[in-house]
């Protein structure tokens, strides 16, 4: 069965520094479809970032990017020059075809 | 534009009682999805409709019905409300096959079970 693993359920990073939260899935797809989701306070779930898994080069969003292993299954999540709207859970996804599977996720917190 | 919507945000049952979550789509979607959202336990699926029409059970579907109304649409019924189903329920939906798969989710219910 397919799993995401989400081993540290909370972070603590400095205002303007990087911190990386990590993913692990388990799979025996070759074609799948990787996501970074953030849910702040407010409940709303907000895509991040996404990874194609035949895509070698490592997606990139603004402050947000990732380390995609993909044969170490590995697909973790860095922010850079972190600000207090970052603090938030994250969730690591995985999706393919019809299988849906989240991470337990990641609480994030920001300290000024 | 109002992306995924969701009714209500806050519900309290007793137990044995039965409700119907809505959900709403405007982005002309195929696929839809319901999931819950336990702490320590990130989002779990419940059932999935990849087109209108279609359902399809999910990771935790006992308890729990889904109706596909149109292409808008997805519900999903409580028919016999327990405490165990006492959680935060979201919404979701994507054009799988094209855009990555990406979904867009409600603001989620939160619903309590007496």
């Amino acid at each position: 069965a397919q799993t995401v693993t989400q081993s540290q359920p909370e972070m603590s990073v400095q205002e303007a520094e990087t911190v990386t939260l990590t993913c692990t899935y388990d799979t025996s797809e070759s074609d799948y479809y990787l996501f970074w989701y953030k849910q702040p306070p407010s409940r709303q779930m907000i895509l991040v970032i996404r990874q194609e898994a035949y895509k070698q080069q490592n997606a990139t969003e603004n402050r947000f990017s990732v380390n995609f292993q993909k044969a170490a299954k590995s697909f973790s999540l860095k922010i850079s020059d972190s600000q207090l709207g970052d603090a938030a859970m994250y969730f690591c996804a995985y999706i393919s075809g019809n299988q849906f599977y989240f991470g337990t996720g990641t609480s994030l917190t920001v300290i000024p | 534009n109002a992306g995924v919507t969701q009714t209500p945000k806050f519900q309290v049952l007793k137990t044995g009682q039965s409700m119907t979550l809505q959900c709403a789509q405007d982005m002309n979607h195929n696929s839809m999805y319901w999931y819950r959202q336990d702490p320590g336990m990130g989002l779990r699926l419940i059932y999935y409709s990849a087109s209108e029409g279609t359902t399809d059970k999910g990771e935790v579907p006992n308890g729990y019905n889904v109706s596909r109304l149109n292409k808008r649409e997805f519900s999903l019924r409580l028919e016999s409300a327990a405490p165990s189903q006492t959680s935060v329920y979201f919404c979701a939906s994507s054009e799988l096959g094209t855009g990555g798969y990406e979904q867009y989710f409600g603001p989620g219910t939160r619903l309590t079970v007496t």
